[in-house]
């Protein structure tokens, strides 16, 4: 089974900050590669597929990159809204779909 | 408009049952792969399973294999997880989706139902 892993768990920043997280496959996923912005309360809401591709209606402050195992999702300018919980997912086969940990975006 | 709306959570004793379903409307319910994806409060995303359009190809989360059951009626436009042998560990918000509803990943999401495991 491929396990995810993502860093930093908890991120404090500021309005206007860029932030990076980090997500890492245990094997290769090519670009099977999904993140996602969760506010509480709320289902997930699709930002980037295909490790590096926007939906949307996404901001392009948004952007993802990587292939096979490692991963990034930056956020160029960190905006009041952009404060939410986010989970990369790797979709390489339909055996098994699985999340990272997650990465809790607060104000700094 | 896309929908998908979950309902049947509630409230079981572990060892209970319980049935969940996903009433999917807004497009050709039958063309799409499905998913189950779970919460616990307070705690990250859970893959549980996924069907392929005509249900002959299941899968599932390590420790969903052998007490759920996912299935789909095309007819009715609604997907099912049938839930035996529940653990308080199941608790959590199921949340029912589609993969490749506008794009290749998992796109459209339902707002969830509650099941809460507990004597």
């Amino acid at each position: 089974d491929v396990q995810m892993t993502q860093s930093p768990s908890t991120l404090s920043a500021s309005v206007g900050d860029r932030v990076t997280i980090t997500c890492r496959a245990s094997q290769s996923i090519s670009n099977w590669l999904a993140w996602y912005q969760q506010k509480p309360g709320r289902a997930p809401k699709l930002l980037i597929y295909q490790a590096s591709n926007l939906d949307g209606g996404v901001p392009s402050r948004f952007s993802g990159s990587g292939s096979e195992t490692d991963f990034t999702l930056t956020i160029s300018s960190l905006q009041p809204d952009d404060f939410a919980t986010y989970y990369c997912q790797q979709y390489n086969s339909w055996s098994q779909f699985s999340f990272g940990p997650g990465t809790k975006v607060e104000i700094k | 408009d896309v929908q998908l709306v979950e309902s049947g959570g509630g409230l079981v004793q572990p060892g209970g049952s319980l049935r969940l379903s996903c009433a999917a409307s807004g497009f050709t319910f039958s063309n799409y792969w499905m998913s189950w994806v779970r919460q616990a409060p307070g705690k990250g995303l859970e893959w549980v399973a996924n069907i392929n359009q005509d249900g002959s190809e299941k899968y599932y989360l390590d420790s969903a294999r052998g007490r759920f059951t996912i299935s789909r009626d095309n007819a009715k436009n609604s997907l099912h997880l049938q839930m035996n042998s529940l653990r308080v560990e199941d608790t959590a918000v199921y949340y029912c989706a589609t993969y490749g509803g506008r794009l290749p990943a998992v796109d459209w999401w339902g707002q969830g139902t509650l099941v809460t495991v507990s004597s």
